[in-house]
């Protein structure tokens, strides 16, 4: 199958930027997801980007894609300890709507 | 938002006996997934449960070992078979579907843990 692939932890200060970056293979994706995991929940949609798109901004989230690199990255500004959450990039793969998960990063945001 | 749930939250079952997992949508979607999240990993597709049809399995995985029905297009049961301690894992159900937005999206249901001693 498809991979793709996370960094596996990150960690910054509170009021800091966060930046979690992700690379995948499959060129034919048309949705790049980013989701949110917090300890013992479900998935959390955080946003998507459209594959014909280099940015999104929605709030506190900015997610960049650099579709010839096959790079996607998700900024968090104004990093809270709430953020801390493993966050996972997930492409939607060959089918168009099944989605294939990187293996998260898990972000610890330190006061 | 749409809002789906699965019942059970958590189970802790015996080797060799099998699990049904239940999720229920609270409005139709056009499709429905089963996806494993083993411990400390990411998440795996398991399959497609399609409405009316047998569902579409990714490889390695089985329709003897997970059975899996979608009788209508708001409900949807996954069971595992013939539990081993390797099925330990969270499972969860997604739905692509139409949100309160207007926007199609995929979310996905709070997971299913179980334990198999």
């Amino acid at each position: 199958g498809e991979d793709v692939e996370q960094s596996l932890f990150l960690s910054v200060r509170e009021g800091d930027s966060s930046v979690i970056n992700c690379t995948y293979t499959d060129s034919s994706s048309t949705y790049l997801y980013w989701y949110k995991q917090e300890p013992g929940a479900g998935l959390q949609l955080l946003t998507y980007i459209f594959s014909n798109m280099d940015m999104k901004q929605d709030q506190r989230l900015t997610v960049l894609l650099n579709k010839k690199d096959k790079h996607l990255s998700l900024r968090i500004a104004d990093t809270q300890t709430g953020d801390s959450a493993i966050y996972f990039c997930a492409e939607t793969g060959n089918s168009g709507y099944a989605l294939n998960f990187g293996k998260g990063t898990s972000l610890l945001v330190t006061p | 938002s749409a809002v789906i749930s699965q019942k059970p939250s958590r189970d802790i079952c015996q080797r060799g006996t099998s699990l049904t997992i239940q999720c229920q949508v609270d409005s139709q979607v056009t499709m429905m997934f089963w996806y494993r999240q083993q411990p400390g990993q990411s998440l795996t597709l398991i399959a497609t449960a399609n409405q009316g049809s047998e569902a579409t399995y990714e490889s390695g995985f089985v329709i003897d070992k997970f059975p899996i029905s979608r009788p209508n297009l708001t409900f949807s049961t996954l069971t595992v078979s013939n539990l081993s301690p390797e099925d330990s894992s969270i499972y969860l159900c997604s739905a692509y579907g139409r949100q309160t937005s207007g926007k199609y999206e995929q979310y996905f249901g709070p997971g299913t843990r179980l334990t198999v001693t």
